[in-house]
């Protein structure tokens, strides 16, 4: 079956620019994650829904990051007025239930540079 | 709290040797610990966790680690490298916080397979 789809694959801003990172999970899948991937990094949790509450937002580094995952399956990552700082890469995962042991099933990822 | 630590960067070894890749964490509570590899362009694959179900965890490519509460490790190790090894791996740990079960990840380590 599919597995998790991310699009744009790569996008370039200017700063100041707003752009939208998509993230199609797992079909039925009840949790999503947002994490952010710096250079020689591990990835960093951003934020995390449950169907389409979003339960936790510790991880957003500023009020100019924003998710949302209105209808519970589909979810957008939205930073405005990008700064250099944001440059990254973006991943979603997305896994089947509640529990801390279930696997999380990653995309490939949005290459974000911003110039 | 919890966090993880993978000491050192890159690890190089020979054709059929063995793989050793350390992970250390540190956690209020008994964690679960997963291991994931990134290929280039590629999203994170899940290699293996520990569930608590059994200290000895066996993955996908001839990969295991072993779960050591006394020395707080959870090492992964192949018996015999092998060129497509060659990747970025990644330990990861959550614990049981409620609603969330984010992944607390490690920095990474790049393995590189010699002829």
């Amino acid at each position: 079956g599919a597995g998790v789809s991310q699009s744009p694959r790569y996008k370039v801003a200017k700063r100041g620019q707003d752009v939208a990172l998509r993230c199609d999970p797992i079909s039925g899948h009840v949790s999503l994650f947002w994490y952010q991937q710096a250079l020689g990094q591990g990835p960093e949790f951003l934020t995390y829904f449950q169907n389409e509450a979003q339960l936790d937002k510790s991880g957003l580094p500023s009020d100019r990051f924003f998710a949302e995952r209105p209808e519970g399956s589909v979810s957008t990552l939205k930073i405005q007025r990008t700064q250099q700082e944001d440059s990254a890469v973006y991943l979603c995962a997305s896994s089947p239930g509640l529990a801390p042991t279930d696997t999380q099933y990653f995309g490939p990822g949005t290459r974000l540079t911003v110039l | 709290a919890q966090s993880v630590t993978q000491l050192g960067s890159h690890v190089s070894v020979s054709e059929g040797a063995l793989v050793l890749l350390r992970c250390n964490y540190s956690s209020s509570v008994p964690p679960y610990l997963f291991w994931y590899v990134q290929y280039p362009n590629q999203g994170l694959q899940l290699l293996l966790k520990y569930t608590s179900a059994a200290t000895l965890v066996k993955g996908i490519n001839g990969f295991e680690a072993e779960f050591k509460k006394s020395e707080t490790s959870f090492h992964l190790t192949k018996p015999s490298a092998h060129m497509s090894d060659a990747a970025e791996y990644f330990c990861a740990g959550s614990v049981s916080t409620g609603a969330n079960s984010k992944l607390t990840f490690g920095k990474g380590i790049t393995l590189s397979v010699r002829p």
